[in-house]
């Protein structure tokens, strides 16, 4: 089953402009981690946001993270054509013996008008 | 290239046929996880292992499903008598047993079953 929900579903917006998706999770967590997903390919890891921080940011990237909410944003800025894409954040569930499996959201189709 | 691969990229199957896939993770990784994603949708976690221990199986992996990671390296993921419901993208992830918490994905295995 589905962690969470992501808003908007999907999003197109023009080259240069930035891009805000939102996610939501229902349980506790140690870290949240966002994915990108080009399409029909496999998941590329973005970035990650431990439960302590409040925000990161990594190039054009800048993820914030509110656990009294349980929920989190990830802003890409000056949006190039190349971001078009799926993306999705990623909740971890525990498994066993430090494991960890991912519970992903539904996404946000991100398109990216040049 | 050292990262995850999976075999075949596609698979065109009719239904109540068999089908096998599999995954080479990343050489050092000892953990491996697999994941199936339907359209639309986040990827949904189905199994775990540990080397060659399998520790973790979903109640989505049916008794249809079968996996294996026999020397601890590759795994394969087994699916019998084919359902139109098992047409997916399914994922192959690793990652290394200290400090994991990203998961580095294969390309996936397209699945349709006609």
């Amino acid at each position: 089953s589905q962690q969470g929900e992501e808003d908007p579903q999907a999003l197109s917006i023009q080259e240069g402009e930035n891009a805000t998706m939102n996610c939501s999770y229902k349980t506790s967590i140690n870290n949240l981690q966002w994915y990108r997903q080009n399409s029909g390919r496999g998941l590329v890891h973005l970035i990650l946001i431990r439960s302590n921080e409040r925000e990161k940011h990594s190039g054009r990237l800048r993820v914030t993270l509110d656990t009294s909410k349980k929920s989190s944003s990830l802003l890409i800025t000056a949006s190039r054509a190349a971001d078009t894409a799926s993306y999705f954040c990623a909740t971890d569930a525990f498994i066993i013996q430090g494991a960890q499996k991912l519970v992903f959201g539904q996404g946000t189709r991100l398109t990216i008008n040049p | 290239d050292t990262g995850v691969s999976q075999d075949p990229r596609h698979k065109i199957t009719k239904r109540g046929q068999n089908v096998t896939f599999r995954c080479d993770p990343i050489s050092e990784h000892n953990r491996l996880y697999w994941y199936r994603q339907t359209l639309g949708q986040g990827p949904e976690f189905l199994t775990y292992f540990q080397n060659e221990a399998q520790l973790e199986k979903s109640r989505l992996l049916s008794d249809r499903f079968s996996a294996e990671r026999p020397k601890g390296s590759f795994s394969t993921l087994e699916i019998q008598r084919t359902e139109q419901g098992d047409s997916a993208m399914y994922l192959c992830a690793s990652n290394p047993a200290v400090e994991a918490d990203e998961q580095y994905f294969g390309p996936g295995t397209r699945l349709t079953v006609t």
